[in-house]
């Protein structure tokens, strides 16, 4: 249990266009999930937070205009990247926490690596 | 504030030897701590936890971690590495009384366990 789905995994895009990556809980509801950029050999950054039903709260420095975030379901959050440009190419990781499960572990999805040309 | 130090970029042990990977938090109240292992462009996968109760936790692969109060530790420990225990492994703290479900990771360290 508690698998988490990104898709897609991998995405070559050219500059100027616009890239919506999924992020699905298989077998639990997940009213909070989170979205996460980690470059090469590096710690996964705290991108923002997706709420079911109201809007993303996203960490300093991080521009929401440019990332867009929807969780319009218990089970599915959106991260778009509008207008990417090749500094935008990055591993993109999502994580979700179940719903209810307040000691739990987070669980995380297989990422999706976007290379904008 | 919660934040994780991994003070070694890298570990690099024989296979059959001990593996320890080292880690240390701060935190302002009780700590849930966690590690996770993260393969070549894949996602992270959960090891272990420590919530509350034993401060020796088990989990998967044979890993286990030992929580230390006094030093704000949370090493990460296997009696005999494996090949394919070479991967990226991080160490990631949450505070409950946040009152939220963020991760604070640390910078990661790099297990290379040669044949």
């Amino acid at each position: 249990g508690a698998v988490v789905s990104q898709h897609p995994s991998w995405v070559i895009c050219k500059s100027g266009t616009s890239v919506k990556i999924e992020c699905r809980s298989l077998d639990f509801q997940a009213t909070t999930m989170f979205w996460y950029r980690q470059f090469p050999k590096q710690s996964l950054m705290l991108m923002a937070t997706s709420n079911e039903g109201s809007k993303a709260t996203y960490e300093q420095g991080v521009e929401k205009d440019k990332f867009l975030i929807n969780h319009a379901s218990l089970t599915l959050s959106t991260l778009t990247v509008t207008s990417a440009h090749p500094e935008d190419s990055s591993f993109y990781i999502c994580s979700a926490n179940p719903t209810g499960k307040a000691t739990g572990e987070l669980f995380f999805g297989e990422g999706s690596r976007l290379t904008v040309l | 504030a919660q934040s994780v130090a991994q003070p070694e970029d890298q570990v690099n042990v024989a296979e059959g030897n001990p593996l320890t990977v080292k880690c240390t938090y701060s935190v302002s109240g009780n700590p849930y701590l966690f590690w996770y292992v993260q393969y070549p462009n894949r996602g992270l996968q959960f090891l272990l936890k420590y919530i509350t109760g034993d401060n020796l936790v088990k989990g998967s692969y044979g890993f286990e971690a030992e929580f230390n109060k006094s030093q704000t530790s949370f090493h990460l420990k296997k009696p005999s590495a494996l090949v394919s225990d070479s991967a990226l492994y991080f160490c990631a703290v949450r505070d409950p009384s946040l009152g939220d479900y963020k991760l604070s990771f640390g910078a990661g360290t790099t297990v290379t366990v040669r044949a």
